[in-house]
């Protein structure tokens, strides 16, 4: 079975640092590009970053730009999600995602982790 | 505020067909596959439709899409009380080289 498990998250202050992991399991991890994709207390789905399978590409929304960075260790297959920077507005719970139907479908999901960002 | 457009709500009794709709531009829907995706606040969203109209194994064929130009549709056939939750439309933007997730529906039965 194909399996995300996320984890990392913490509570932080604004300002901080923090570093998420994504551990995959039940499939070839190195052949697919990963995503990150957030929710927010009370809010939809946002997308956060893309990954693409030899990490040459990385994408950012708009709103992490310059502070977030992406990375994978296709030999632990694992993937990474480095937080500088955090804001109040980052508090969110973030699921990793394995970019597996079609172009860009989703495919499979973690159960998330959730990252508090507060004074 | 999103790049996409979807109705915030829509709901239908149990057996009854819901629509939603979701609006883009040429550089997000006009040029590149949407998916639709489920999601109840708590566990882990749920690709529903890759691809403009594909549905994954295990989805049932009660769910159905279409795109047309800029603009695309999710259908729910036979509704039923496990489909309450909220439905996303997605697709890459060229113009700003990241993936983009309508606002969300809730769908209620």
């Amino acid at each position: 079975e194909e399996q995300l498990l996320e984890s990392g998250g913490d509570f932080v202050q604004p300002g901080g640092s923090l570093t998420l992991s994504c551990a995959a399991s039940g499939f070839t991890f190195s052949r697919f590009p990963m995503s990150w994709v957030r929710q927010a207390p009370g809010k939809g789905l946002e997308w956060v970053s893309l990954i693409s399978t030899n990490t040459v590409s990385t994408y950012f929304a708009d709103s992490v730009k310059g502070r977030f960075s992406m990375s994978r260790d296709n030999a632990r297959n694992t993937l990474y999600l480095q937080m500088n920077g955090l804001r109040v507005d980052d508090t969110a719970v973030y699921f990793c995602a394995k970019r597996g139907a079609g172009p860009y479908g989703m495919d499979v999901w973690g159960q998330g982790t959730t990252v508090t960002v507060s004074s | 505020q999103s790049v996409l457009t979807q109705p915030p709500s829509a709901s239908g009794t149990p057996g009854q067909r819901v629509t939603i709709s979701c609006s883009g531009t040429s550089s997000n829907i006009g040029s590149n596959p949407v998916n639709w995706y489920y999601h109840l606040p708590g566990t882990a969203p749920k690709l529903l439709i890759h691809s403009n109209s594909q549905r994954p194994s295990g989805v049932p064929d009660r769910f159905s899409a279409s795109k047309s130009g800029t603009s695309a549709s999710l259908a729910i056939s036979g509704l039923q009380s496990q489909d309450e939750g909220d439905y996303y439309c997605a697709a890459w933007d060229d113009s700003l080289s990241g993936y983009v997730f309508g606002p969300g529906t809730k769908v209620s039965v």
